[in-house]
Formats: C-alpha cells, structure tokens, sequence
C-alpha cells in the first residue's frame, strides 16, 4: 500500500504522441520529485517541487515539462518523445529532510 | 569524482550467511542517509535512515563513518527474500535526494 500513486503503469506511444504522466500523493508533503530510471543506471533527477514552486531542473529536454498544480498532484507532460527515453518514471514526495516515499511508476516504451 | 558509489555486485551469498555493503560519498555536507531496497521492476523502498553513527532494525544494521565519508549496511542471516537490490542516498538537503547506482544482492539456498 503506498501513499502515492502513479497511472498510468505502463505506457507505450509513438514518438509523434503527446501523453500525460500522473502522479498523486497523500500523504500531506510538501516536496514532490520526478526520477527516471534506465536500465544499469542509477535514478536520475529530472524536476523537484517545493511548496509547488519547481526548485531544479536538472538539464531536461523540454520535450518533458512538468506541472505541479497543487502540493498533492504531479504531472510530466510528454511530446515528441525518442527511443531512448524508455525506462521507469518514478514520482516521490517528501517533506523536510526526511525519507522520500514512491509511486510505483510509469513503465514508458517510445515507439 | 560520482556524487554516491556503490558497489554494483552481485553478490551472491548463501542463506543465513553476513554480507556488507559499502557506499562513499563526496559532499561532506550530506545531512541525512537512506538505505533503500529495490525489486526487479518495482518502486525502491525505504529500508532504513540514518542521521547519526548508526542505525539497527532486525538483521539489518547501518553505519555511518563521517570522516571517511562512507555508509555501510550489513544484513545479518541472509534470507531468500533479502535478494533485491540495495540504493544508497545521500540528502543534501530539502530538495536534493542523490542515488547510488545500487547494490544487488543474491542469496541463494
């Protein structure tokens, strides 16, 4: 059981789609993150939101834009996406310096 | 010089045999650490933290070397069920979370 949830699991689209990852928290946070985990590499930060105010970007191709409408929902919005952005889309959220907690993930594959 | 390294194994232990891992760190600002446990195709999962020397829950023990600027996880009596892989992270602060690459662990019967 977790307190944050992620849809869709799996995901696959071409590279000319446009979607849209969900993710939810419930557990009052105020920091909210999106990682992506490629195979044999360590998860990678993409976007951090404090108090939804969007605090790094960490060199992210802007075919991958966030949203963050409200301390308890995150969005990464997908367009124009290449075969090697497949991998785990990983939401967490935390508050403070403590423990992040994680969605369970967007399976992504790039057609 | 990477932020967090880990060993990335395997390890392949017997059950009920000790197996340690270690983990270094760069910044010596790190305020906090995490070990996490992540399964095949799963999201990780807190494990234990660490915010001062040590920390002990069960089996598992972490130590925190602040000087030499690394943490380790020892996992006492290895069971089927400890095999995953293991995330090392360094908090450097509200907004900064650092991942290791991971450690896997088998343990085999």
């Amino acid at each position: 059981e977790t307190g944050v949830t992620q849809t869709p699991r799996h995901l696959v689209m071409g590279m000319t789609n446009k979607k849209s990852l969900k993710c939810e928290q419930h557990l009052g946070h105020n920091a909210m993150y999106w990682y992506k985990q490629s195979a044999k590499k360590p998860l990678e930060l993409m976007f951090v939101y404090s108090l939804e105010e969007r605090v790094e970007n960490n060199s992210v191709p802007s075919r991958f834009s966030p949203e963050c409408p409200n301390s308890s929902h995150l969005f990464l919005h997908l367009h124009t996406l290449q075969p090697e952005d497949s991998a785990l889309y990983l939401c967490a959220s935390r508050s403070g310096n403590t423990e992040a907690f994680f969605g369970q993930g967007t399976r992504l594959t790039v057609v | 010089r990477k932020e967090v390294e880990q060993d990335p194994g395997p390890f392949n232990v017997p059950e009920g045999a000790t197996v340690a891992f270690n983990c270094t760190y760069s910044n010596s600002a790190s305020q906090s650490f995490f070990w996490y446990r992540q399964d095949c195709r799963k999201e990780p999962k807190l494990l234990m933290s660490v915010y001062s020397s040590g920390n002990e829950d069960g089996r598992f023990t972490a130590q925190l070397n602040r000087a030499s600027q690394y943490i380790s996880l020892l996992i006492r009596d290895s069971k089927l069920s400890d095999s995953a892989t293991y995330l090392c992270v360094v908090n450097l602060g509200t907004d900064k979370l650092i991942f290791g690459t991971g450690t896997r662990l088998q343990v085999f019967p």
